[in-house]
């Protein structure tokens, strides 16, 4: 069965840094998302990237996020500099249509975290 | 997307049905009610979704209430694996399709 890939499984980095989140999406799926989960809270939804566009984003994704689809494969989320608060699990969904009837599938996430 | 109020645990026997309920008292006529769980460790996996039918598929079945202000998630037979946070989620039929992810309710099945 597909699944999105997320690269790495585990990052750490330091408070101002920049880091690179990576994800694949499911190959034949045209939209796709980013959430992120903070230890012991609700996921939360950051954006949502059709067409090499933003169609939605959150008040959490401010001017130090960024998302790009840099090839045919990858799907990047980017902190320009990370803040202790930016601890959390990053989840990327992909989902095949943007209708509400069809599911987002969600990768194993990628644990980063600030120092 | 309209609020959801699940109870925020529930215990189960291994191999038995599992009911989870949902209450969703103002949900509209175009919201779809939606399903995801996250296993420990995780990311969230969809379950099931409906509208107003009842829905089975090989993971669950989702039960709406006639007057669509509830709903129940069955696990027909619980099994170890199923030991996760089930969430309930409304989406409304157009307009914004993120997931609005509540607290949900933590599924503990006992061996």
């Amino acid at each position: 069965e597909p699944e999105v890939t997320q690269t790495p499984s585990h990052q750490v980095t330091q408070m101002g840094q920049e880091v690179i989140l990576r994800c694949v999406p499911i190959s034949n799926h045209l939209y796709f998302y980013w959430y992120r989960q903070i230890l012991g809270q609700k996921v939360e939804f950051l954006v949502s990237f059709y067409n090499n566009e933003i169609s939605e984003k959150s008040e959490i994704f401010d001017d130090q996020f960024s998302v790009e689809r840099p090839d045919g494969s990858n799907f990047t989320l980017k902190i320009r500099s990370t803040k202790l608060e930016d601890s959390a699990m990053y989840f990327c969904a992909s989902s095949e249509r943007d209708r509400v009837t069809y599911e987002q599938y969600f990768g194993p996430g990628t644990r980063l975290t600030v120092t | 997307d309209a609020k959801t109020t699940q109870p925020n645990s529930m215990e189960s026997n291994e191999e038995e049905p599992v009911h989870l309920p949902c209450n969703h008292s103002t949900i509209s006529g175009t919201d779809y009610i939606h399903w995801y769980r996250q296993l420990p460790s995780q990311g969230p996996e969809y379950v099931i979704h409906g509208l107003t039918s009842n829905v089975n598929n090989r993971m669950a079945s989702l039960a709406i209430a006639e007057d669509r202000k509830s709903s129940t998630l069955i696990l027909h037979r619980a099994t170890l694996r199923d030991a996760a946070v089930y969430y309930c989620i409304l989406r409304a039929g157009a307009g914004s399709y993120q997931l609005t992810f509540g607290k949900g309710t933590k599924l503990s099945v006992i061996p």
